[in-house]
């Protein structure tokens, strides 16, 4: 496919649960980020690769979430101890360098 | 610091325009916007540069105000296919195209 690829498009966990959610980004473009978006509200950064090292993760909330982009391409997020709290979209975005944000459908979490 | 949209939502008639408002209270490098429609991604639409010339995505323009860190989106003869959530989101400077975004401001266009 031409776009930016998500997995799983939905899920629901357990609070306490571990989840892991998959981004695989446009062939070529070497930026990914992670966003997170609540109902309503827009797009929350959370962390940014330029290659295969995370370059600004200043946005993760707090250590239960991490993300790795081992060979600079697929990334994963993951999120330990899953709350409530953490329901939302999570969205990947891939760029080439020129500004524009090629965004992906999203993950929809839902903790219960 | 999440840049302030105004209005938070507007509905309008098929052909009518409407503007919507973006202000940031940081510095700006750019400025960018995104249609979003429910369920859906969001979507590029245009970015203004800092020191750059008025943007046009069809009938949408947009103006970036860099003393006031203000940016604008005009809507002109709206189409039924403008609806949706429109989102400005900010890059301070050496932002690595690290957007912050507002929350957004919901248009619905009827006929």
């Amino acid at each position: 496919g031409a776009g930016v690829s998500q997995t799983p498009s939905n899920k629901v966990t357990e609070k306490g649960k571990y989840v892991e959610l998959r981004c695989d980004p446009i062939s070529g473009h070497t930026a990914l980020y992670w966003y997170r978006q609540s109902l309503g509200q827009g797009p929350e950064f959370l962390i940014y690769f330029q290659g295969t090292g995370a370059a600004d993760d200043s946005g993760l909330p707090n250590d239960r979430f991490f993300a790795v982009r081992p060979e600079g391409s697929v990334s994963t997020l993951k999120i330990q101890r899953t709350e409530r709290g953490d329901s939302a979209v999570y969205l990947c975005a891939s760029s080439r360098g020129t500004g524009e944000l090629f965004f992906g459908e999203g993950s929809r979490l839902t903790v219960l | 610091q999440q840049p302030v949209q105004s209005p938070q939502a507007v509905i309008l008639r098929e052909g009518e325009d409407a503007v919507i408002n973006c202000s940031s209270s940081k510095a700006l490098y750019s400025v960018h916007w995104y249609r979003q429609k429910h369920g859906e991604a969001p979507v590029f639409l245009m970015i203004l540069l800092k020191g750059g010339e008025q943007m046009r995505h069809e009938k949408i323009s947009a103006s970036f105000n860099e003393k006031k860190q203000q940016s604008s989106l005009y809507l002109t003869a709206s189409q039924l296919s403008y609806s949706g959530t429109y989102f400005c989101g900010t890059e301070v400077p050496f932002g690595n195209e690290k957007l912050t975004f507002g929350t957004g401001t919901r248009l619905t266009i009827i006929p």
